[in-house]
């Protein structure tokens, strides 16, 4: 099984500023890594596919970038609304496999 | 619009089954990556099992033997039926789609489901 590890698992910032989640898989994914941001009680929300590709209606702010083995989520400015866990999922293999998460706290 | 709308979820006793449904509109099932996923109390997201556009299934080693997917097109639904259940399937469980790749552009509300005597 792939696996997949994020860092941090907790990032405390303030909005603004500009932060970044890196993701690690066990084994090259290529670019089948796909972000999610989820909110409390609410189901998971895909951001950004094959490794970079932001999906419709996300913010311009979230970037993603990677291959291979190391991959990036990167907020831009962090707005009130991006307070949230990110996670991240390969879908190079079967069991897709997701990273632990990493939750974004306000400071 | 997609919508995905589950149901079936509640309390059951080790070793009891349940199944979910998971009604689909704004699509066909029978044209996407339909999966399970789940998530356990305060926990992170685990996949459970998907069904190909094609009609083949797949599961994580946690529920093989235990759980099956299945679909029903005259419906346009998805099903999990779950047989054997232990405390640690106890979860939110999520019905989620995508037509493109094994990823997850669209989900439910999720259901709970609780195992415990």
């Amino acid at each position: 099984d792939i696996q997949m590890t994020q860092s941090p698992s907790t990032l405390s910032a303030s909005v603004g500023d500009r932060v970044t989640i890196t993701c690690r898989a066990s084994q090259s994914i290529s670019v089948w890594l796909a972000w999610y941001q989820q909110k409390p009680g609410k189901a998971p929300n895909l951001l950004i596919s094959k490794a970079s590709a932001l999906e419709s209606g996300v913010p311009s702010r979230f970037s993603g970038r990677g291959s291979g083995t190391e991959f990036t989520l990167t907020i831009s400015s962090l707005q009130p609304d991006d307070f949230a866990t990110y996670y991240c999922q390969q879908y190079d293999d079967r069991p897709l496999t997701f990273g632990g998460g990493t939750k974004v706290e306000i400071k | 619009d997609v919508q995905l709308v589950e149901s079936g979820g509640g309390l059951v006793q080790p070793g009891g089954s349940l199944r979910l449904s998971c009604a689909a509109s704004g699509f066909t099932v029978i044209s996407n990556f339909m999966s399970w996923v789940r998530q356990s109390p305060g926990k992170g997201l685990e996949w459970v099992s998907v069904v190909y556009s094609g009609g083949k299934t797949y599961y994580a080693d946690s529920v093989k033997g235990r759980f099956t997917i299945s679909r029903d097109t005259s419906k346009n639904a998805l099903y999990l039926q779950m047989d054997g259940l232990t405390a640690e399937d106890t979860a939110i469980y999520y019905c989620a789609t995508d037509v493109r790749n094994l990823m997850f552009q669209h989900w439910g509300q999720g259901t709970l489901v609780t195992v415990s005597s």
